[in-house]
């Protein structure tokens, strides 16, 4: 059953931390999206990826926000330091095929920095 | 910026009754597609529309990309409890890699 994985599920931390959110997309798809939800702004989007290039991280406050894909089976979301604004769940997604394709979610990384 | 504007953002309606949730933007999409999302898991596909004017239906819900490819609707007809959920319209840029934004969403419950 194919299906995006992330972790962690759950993660509280102390503002300063470094925190890493991890990402397995769905095997052979090429685009991994990150995208952030929260109450107030609904699903943005931090940053995208294609064939693990970066095509898109606008989204990402830079300052302290980093998206990589080490290998087509991983992408790494970190932030450093964490501030208790970045209190969200992050979401992974992944799509195979052309631009009008489906994406598949993970079940998402809950974060609270306090 | 891109915006996607839906509206309404919450809506309680009783069992049986219809309803429709817009999806607005000054930008045109190469296509367009509508995400379900309950808590606690990640949004999952109901529909993606690709043509101008298109409709779609899956069974009790018909969706609708608008002639210009700027704007989309969801129509619920005779909703059900298990409707319940969070409707999420996402607009795909075919000028920008397939960037696909998300509207805020609307919140439906809906009661016996």
């Amino acid at each position: 059953d194919a299906r995006v994985t992330q972790t962690p599920r759950h993660k509280v931390t102390e503002m300063g931390q470094e925190v890493t959110m991890r990402c397995q997309p769905i095997l052979g798809h090429n685009t991994v999206f990150w995208y952030r939800q929260t109450m107030m702004q609904g699903l943005e989007l931090l940053a995208y990826f294609r064939n693990r290039a970066p095509l898109d991280d606008s989204g990402m406050p830079k300052d302290r926000f980093s998206a990589e894909m080490p290998d087509a089976t991983l992408a790494t979301l970190k932030i450093q330091p964490s501030e208790p604004r970045d209190s969200a769940v992050y979401f992974c997604a992944s799509r195979g095929g052309g631009n009008t394709g489906e994406l598949f979610f993970g079940e998402g990384s809950r974060l609270t920095v306090l | 910026t891109q915006l996607l504007e839906q509206s309404p953002q919450f809506l309680s309606i009783q069992e049986g009754e219809n309803l429709t949730v817009y999806c607005n933007s000054s930008s045109v999409f190469s296509s367009l597609q509508w995400y379900r999302q309950e808590p606690g898991e990640g949004p999952v596909l109901l529909v993606t529309v690709v043509t101008g004017g298109e409709v779609k239906k899956l069974k009790r819900l018909t969706f609708q990309f608008g002639d210009a490819r700027k704007d989309s609707s969801l129509h619920i007809t005779a909703a059900q409890t298990g409707d319940t959920g969070l409707y999420l319209c996402a607009g795909a840029l075919g000028n920008q890699g397939g960037k696909l934004i998300f509207g805020q969403g609307t919140e439906l419950s809906v009661k016996p």
